[in-house]
């Protein structure tokens, strides 16, 4: 059974500080998913990780990862209020495409 | 649209009631998942269908519930017998083998299931 670990699984952060959020899963897998979910609302896709070593950027977020070590990073640069939301990684299976979601990290972002 | 639709996006059934959750995918996506999300936690796969034919289903957690795509495109979740343990939101997501976003997942907005 593929398993998805996120931490911290709640992250207060200061506005203009720098914090990381940490994906860790059991198996092999061909992708990993960052998605933003806000308060009774859906999934919004962030990133697509293809391939070890791929990293993304997009504003505040830089999402990498590292498939040897079956790890993933999500690293908020300056934080904004408006980054306040629960953040989830999910992976796949090399034989199917069902998605094998982490806990989510709650983040909120103060003054 | 261009996005994933479901509805209704709010349900509220009696214990013991049946219920029916809809889901439009996106035009020409061929795959269509479901996934149950109960509160607080991550999206939970439930099944999965290729066009018509239901390819895994290995996450309904009882016989109660059943998933159909007759004709390829619109999907119905269908819960027989509803427990209160089934409150949650049940969301869709459907994906493209081709382009450059290929088998990325789209969401829809869920229907949130309350049963009381």
């Amino acid at each position: 059974e593929l398993k998805v670990e996120q931490n911290p699984l709640f992250l207060s952060m200061q506005e203009g500080k720098n914090y990381t959020i940490y994906c860790n899963y059991s198996t092999t897998s061909d992708r990993l998913y960052w998605y933003r979910q806000d308060p009774g609302k859906s999934l919004e896709s962030l990133f697509v990780l293809l391939s070890n070593g791929a990293v993304k950027q997009e504003g505040r977020l830089m999402a990498s990862l590292d498939t040897k070590a079956r790890l993933s990073t999500l690293h908020i640069t300056a934080a904004v209020h408006d980054l306040s939301a629960t953040y989830f990684c999910a992976v796949d299976t090399p034989y199917d495409y069902k998605l094998s979601f982490g806990a989510g990290t709650t983040v909120t972002v103060r003054a | 649209g261009a996005g994933v639709s479901q509805s209704p996006r709010y349900k509220v059934a009696k214990r013991g009631q049946d219920v029916a959750l809809r889901c439009d995918p996106i035009s020409g996506h061929v795959s269509l998942f479901w996934y149950q999300q109960a509160l607080g936690q991550g999206p939970e796969f439930l099944t999965y269908f290729q066009n018509e034919a239901q390819l895994d289903k290995s996450g309904l957690p009882s016989d109660r519930f059943f998933a159909e795509r007759p004709e390829g495109s619109v999907s119905t979740l269908k819960i027989q017998r509803t427990q209160q343990e089934d409150s949650a939101v049940y969301l869709c997501a459907s994906s493209s083998p081709n382009g450059d976003r290929a088998y990325e997942q789209y969401f829809g907005p869920g229907t949130r299931l309350t049963v009381t």
